[in-house]
């Protein structure tokens, strides 16, 4: 089981620019999640989504779109990069809405 | 609003004993995470704790106490390995997680 794989794992970007990043997860959960980390500050969930088809948005959704197609797969759309995006993105899963969550190697995105 | 509170960084030497702590207000509690993360690398599951008191895992020990919103995690018979940065995150009543900055625990030998 490769667990929760991240596409790409380093982006540079320029502002305005658009791209998408990839999470897929094999261990059937249905649970998605799409966080950010910056320097000094906590994870912070940006959408999440409670099963195939479903997307709710979480604490800084704004700037970013998300879709639940198929189950293992979960994107996260950023349409128009800012330098404020500028931070390392985790995709992570999990069974249910109080089980761990198990996360993906990340994706560094730098918005010049 | 919702915060968690840990120390931004320890030390410690091979061999000994740390015990790292979290502080946490926040809007409903569906118990409490500890994670490890390396440095560039995705954060790993270490304990949950939903209930009072403590749960020990081999090296690894997490204690809860709800009404005084306190948490610690004890590593024993610290290794170089264990340095990393630990995570405290806590689940509200929407079941999202929130979470704290992290303590980067620094082990000398």
């Amino acid at each position: 089981n490769a667990g929760v794989t991240q596409t790409p794992k380093f982006r540079v970007l320029k502002t305005g620019q658009s791209m998408t990043l990839l999470c897929a997860q094999d261990m059937n959960h249905e649970y998605m999640y799409w966080y950010r980390q910056d320097p000094g500050m906590g994870l912070r969930l940006i959408h999440y989504s409670v099963g195939e088809g479903t997307t709710a948005k979480g604490e800084v959704p704004d700037g970013y779109n998300v879709s639940r197609l198929k189950k293992q797969n979960f994107l996260l759309g950023l349409e128009s990069a800012a330098p404020s995006q500028t931070s390392v993105y985790f995709c992570a899963s999990g069974q249910g809405e109080q089980e761990t969550q198990y996360f993906g190697p990340g994706t560094r995105l730098l918005v010049l | 609003g919702q915060n968690i509170d840990q120390p931004t960084e320890m030390t410690a030497t091979e061999g000994a004993i740390v015990q790292i702590n979290c502080t946490y207000q926040t809007s409903g509690f569906n118990g409490l995470f500890w994670y490890q993360q390396h440095a560039g690398e995705a954060p790993t599951f270490l304990s949950y704790n939903v209930l009072d008191g403590l749960e020990e895992k081999g090296r690894f020990s997490s204690f809860l106490s709800r009404s005084k919103g306190y948490s610690y995690l004890l590593l024993k018979e610290l290794q170089m390995k264990d340095s990393a940065s630990y995570l405290c995150a806590v689940m509200d009543s929407n079941y999202q997680l929130i979470w704290g900055a992290g303590t980067k625990l620094i082990i000398k030998p």
